[in-house]
């Protein structure tokens, strides 16, 4: 069982449509970050949110725009995406603070998208 | 910027036999992470490193930091099917933040 929730577990979508994927935690992090997995390969960072603020961007393409309405909350909104961008989406949180990379992350179970 | 490079990518051995993956990276780290992600799960967070020569244990699993503080192992003594999934180290990369080694799949015949 995962303390980080994601929803859906799976979508499909056309490359016209938009949608959200949602994440949501209650562990009390303030540090919640995107991930893009493809098969066989490791996460690769997408977003990082501080204590509610964007505090990275990995040069994602704007088809891509994270939102984090609260300290529990992290969504993606996805609009005009490429089949390139079938993959399995992670959500991760950890406590938050000063040195992130040095903080255990929590990963949620994924929503694995296709684009069709 | 900052990789972090992993080897094997890809291991095979009989139950009962133990399993070594190695991480390096070109420059000092000031930690490292390990995760373990079973075929389709999710990655979970194994251990941590911050001292040089670091060795910690759990269980079966010795987690190694090197004296130098550019590479790390993991080792499974007398793996079990259990064991199964692909085992990943984490360490800074760009930007300052956690980056992922490619990742050592383990798999385990019985």
């Amino acid at each position: 069982d995962t303390e980080v929730t994601q929803t859906p577990k799976h979508l499909v979508m056309g490359m016209t449509n938009k949608k959200s994927l949602k994440c949501e935690q209650h562990m009390g992090h303030r540090a919640m970050y995107w991930y893009k997995q493809k098969a066989k390969k490791p996460p690769e960072l997408m977003f990082v949110y501080s204590y509610e603020k964007l505090s990275i961007n990995e040069s994602v393409p704007s088809r891509f725009s994270p939102e984090c309405p609260n300290s529990s909350l992290l969504n993606l909104h996805l609009h005009a995406l490429q089949p390139e961008d079938s993959a399995l989406y992670l959500c991760a949180s950890s406590p938050g603070g000063q040195v992130l990379r040095r903080q255990p992350q929590h990963f949620g179970d994924g929503t694995r998208l296709s684009i069709l | 910027g900052q990789q972090v490079m992993q080897i094997p990518q890809y291991q095979h051995v009989q139950e009962g036999e133990d399993f070594t993956t190695y991480c390096n990276s070109s420059t000092t780290l000031s930690n490292i992470q390990w995760y373990k992600q079973r075929p389709g799960g999710h990655p979970v967070f194994l251990i941590q490193l911050v001292k040089s020569g670091e060795v910690k244990k759990q269980k079966r699993l010795t987690f190694q930091f090197g004296e130098a503080k550019k590479n790390s192992s993991l080792h499974i003594t007398a793996t079990q099917t259990t064991d199964v999934g692909t085992y990943f180290c984490a360490g800074r990369g760009a930007g300052n933040m956690l980056t992922f080694g490619g990742g050592t799949r383990l798999m385990v015949k019985p």
